[in-house]
């Protein structure tokens, strides 16, 4: 079964720590994506990476970095957490563009809290 | 900006019975794909159905079917005999480009809140 595995369910960390969220995939997928999900906000795209080392900023990027050093990892950082970006965090692949119709598939979600 | 609207926050209804959650979206691309995702209490999101802009055909799979006016930039999502295990947060969402070389990525609505009530 194809798998987006995130490392952490659940994360609680301090104000001013840098934090790492990874995210791996096994389906050799060209495309990852870093989103950010609020209530009442829905989904909100940080950062995505179409091909190793690329990265193209989404519609919420301040505060946020990345990291795709291999094809199938993708890592989001925060360089210093704070409390505004406590935050339920979901990373997905997607193929490249010919099969953009089959979709993300998603990982579980980091559900992240800054103290 | 390209948006998707889901106007229902929430929404319940019995079990068995048939529920419909709406959404509108705005676009200026010709072709386009439409989703419709499913987040149960387990937080995994499941895509539910898919539909391309360019089939007039409504796209159905199984209990779950969408009503797509192109013109009207709507794509709802029913569900016929509903299930316990439909409870859910549904999201919709559509393709828009985001780069020079074609890809593109997911915008999404800000969910539906569904609970099948036993």
């Amino acid at each position: 079964d194809v798998k987006v595995t995130q490392s952490s369910r659940y994360l609680v960390k301090r104000t001013g720590e840098k934090v790492f969220l990874e995210c791996v995939q096994d389906m050799d997928h060209e495309n990852m994506f870093w989103y950010r999900q609020d209530p009442g906000l829905g989904l909100r795209l940080i950062y995505f990476s179409y091909d190793v080392k690329m990265k193209e900023k989404g519609d919420i990027p301040e505060g946020y970095s990345v990291s795709r050093e291999k094809k199938e990892r993708f890592s989001l950082i925060l360089e210093s957490a704070s409390t505004n970006q406590t935050s339920m965090y979901l990373c997905a692949s997607s193929p490249p563009i010919h099969r953009q119709g089959d979709g993300y598939t998603f990982g579980s979600g980091t559900r992240l809290t800054v103290v | 900006a390209q948006t998707v609207t889901q106007s229902q926050p929430e929404m319940s209804v019995q079990e068995a019975e048939t529920v419909t959650l709406s959404c509108t979206y705005d676009t200026s691309e010709s072709n386009y794909y439409l989703f419709w995702y499913k987040q149960p209490p387990s937080r995994q999101m499941i895509l539910v159905i898919r539909q391309e802009a360019y089939k007039q055909q409504n796209a159905t799979e199984n209990r779950f079917s969408v009503n797509f006016q192109k013109a009207a930039k709507s794509f709802s999502l029913k569900i016929s005999d509903s299930q316990l295990g439909d409870t859910a947060m549904y999201f919709c969402a559509f393709t828009e480009p985001i780069s020079n070389f074609g890809n593109e990525k997911l915008t999404f609505g800000t969910g539906t809140r569904l609970t099948i009530i036993p």
